[in-house]
């Protein structure tokens, strides 16, 4: 069964980093691109990045760019979201999702909580 | 990459359908055919619900159907049951490689 499981968050204060993770289980993580999508509280949904199977294509969104950069270990299975010079609106639950060759998000993980606050 | 326009709530009662819109432009929506759908209950991850434009992944109930017309798609829910109230987002693959979703719906079912 396929299982992603997000890691990393917490209480940042602005202007900090923050690395998140994202480990995958019970399908081939290499053979899969891979999303981060985020969702502040009471709010929707934004697609924030994906990263190829291989590693060597990365896109994201304009609002993010510069800022975020997505990245993948495939010998162990981890997805990581590094997030730079924290804002209080990057407060949200963070989200990844496996691609699918349909450019559908296939399967989500269960999400960590960010919460930029001084 | 503005996020694609959805109609913040529909409701019907148990039985009926409703349907819910999503709107873009020629370089999202309109200009590709990998629209999809999701369903996310309160405090819950979202889950796939259809897949270019039309398609059900395995275990998703029939009941869920998807179409699109130029710039917009819409999914469908026919004969409604109290599950079904979620929040339902629309994503759409764009030309700059990139995703977008849809401002989210509210579903309730009276």
């Amino acid at each position: 069964q396929v299982q992603l499981v997000e890691s990393g968050g917490g209480v940042v204060q602005p202007g900090r980093s923050l690395r998140l993770s994202c480990t995958g289980s019970g399908f081939s993580f290499r053979s899969f691109g891979m999303h981060w999508v985020r969702q502040p509280p009471g709010k929707g949904l934004e697609w924030l990045a994906v990263i190829s199977a291989a590693g060597n294509k990365k896109y994201y969104a304009d609002s993010v760019k510069g800022r975020f950069t997505i990245s993948r270990d495939n010998a162990k299975n981890t997805l990581f979201l590094q997030v730079n010079s924290l804002r209080g609106e990057d407060t949200a639950v963070y989200y990844c999702a496996k691609d699918s060759e349909t450019a559908a998000a296939s399967w989500w993980g269960q999400g960590t909580l960010v919460t930029v606050s001084s | 990459q503005s996020a694609l326009t959805q109609p913040a709530s529909v409701s019907g009662s148990p039985g009926q359908s409703i349907t819910i819109s999503c709107t873009g432009t020629s370089t999202d929506v309109g200009g590709y055919n990998h629209v999809s759908w999701y369903q996310q209950h309160p405090g819950k991850a979202p889950k796939l619900l259809i897949f270019d434009v039309s398609d059900r992944p395995s275990g998703i109930s029939d009941r869920f159907s998807g179409s699109k017309s130029g710039n917009t798609a819409s999914l469908t829910i026919s004969g409604l049951q109290a599950e079904d109230e979620a929040d339902y987002y629309c994503s759409s693959y764009t030309t700059s490689s990139t995703r977008v979703f849809g401002t989210g719906t509210k579903v309730t079912v009276l």
